[in-house]
């Protein structure tokens, strides 16, 4: 069964600052590995999306990787700002659309 | 309205109510799933829908009760909850996974999510 795990599972950095959002998976039999941000009380956005057969994933301040063989993903942040404040959620995607969230990391730029 | 919508946003209700929130997907998807949000835990999937078939059903009580009427909708129909189902319900839609590379590229859309309140 996958379990997917997200350290830490909050985090505060002061503005510009660069983030680490780390998220590792335990079986490594799945077609992507994806990163969604949750604003409070709110539904998920989808950020990335990294296939099986890729390594990284760009947009914008926004890089996420992959390695498989290892069971992880990271997420980096480029000079955080206010705005990025939200938990951020990763997902493993296996067969049969099931996708396993990890706890997610909360995370707060401080102006 | 585009996207995934989800009403009521917010729901309260006593243990011997019984509502249904509610879906509706504008994304032309033929998928759809219910997930449930609780505090400190990871987001748990309760119900996927494929083409209008319940395809999955994760252990769920049956006091919650799902129910597909076209590739558009989904409904999760609530009776004698308890306190302990007090969460944020989040439904989503995507593609069917037919093939490897659908698979392999596509991702879930969420809806906004219903706030239960079991009292």
């Amino acid at each position: 069964k996958q379990e997917v795990t997200q350290i830490p599972a909050a985090l505060s950095v002061p503005e510009g600052e660069n983030l680490v959002l780390n998220c590792s998976f335990t079986d490594s039999a799945i077609y992507n590995l994806q990163w969604f941000r949750q604003d409070p009380g709110k539904g998920l956005t989808s950020l990335l999306l990294i296939q099986s057969s890729q390594r990284e994933q760009t947009s914008g301040r926004l890089n996420a990787s992959l390695d498989k063989s290892s069971g992880r993903s990271t997420l980096y942040i480029a000079a955080s700002q206010p705005g990025d404040s939200a938990t951020y959620l990763c997902a493993a995607k296996a067969a049969g659309n099931k996708l396993t969230f990890g706890g997610g990391t909360r995370v707060l730029v401080k102006p | 309205e585009t996207g995934v919508t989800q009403t009521p946003r917010h729901l309260v209700m006593g243990m011997t109510n019984k509502k249904s929130l509610k879906c509706e997907q504008h994304l032309g998807h033929n998928a759809m799933y219910w997930y449930k949000q609780s505090a400190k835990k990871p987001l748990e999937l309760m119900f996927v829908y494929s083409l209008e078939e319940r395809v999955e059903n994760n252990s769920v009580p049956s006091r919650f009760s799902p129910e597909c009427p076209n590739s558009s909708h989904l409904f999760l129909h609530l009776h004698t909850l308890q306190p302990e189902d007090s969460a944020l319900y989040l439904c989503a839609s995507s593609r069917l996974s037919g093939s490897p590379e659908i698979a392999s590229t596509d991702t879930q859309y969420f809806g906004p999510g219903t706030r239960l309140t079991v009292l």
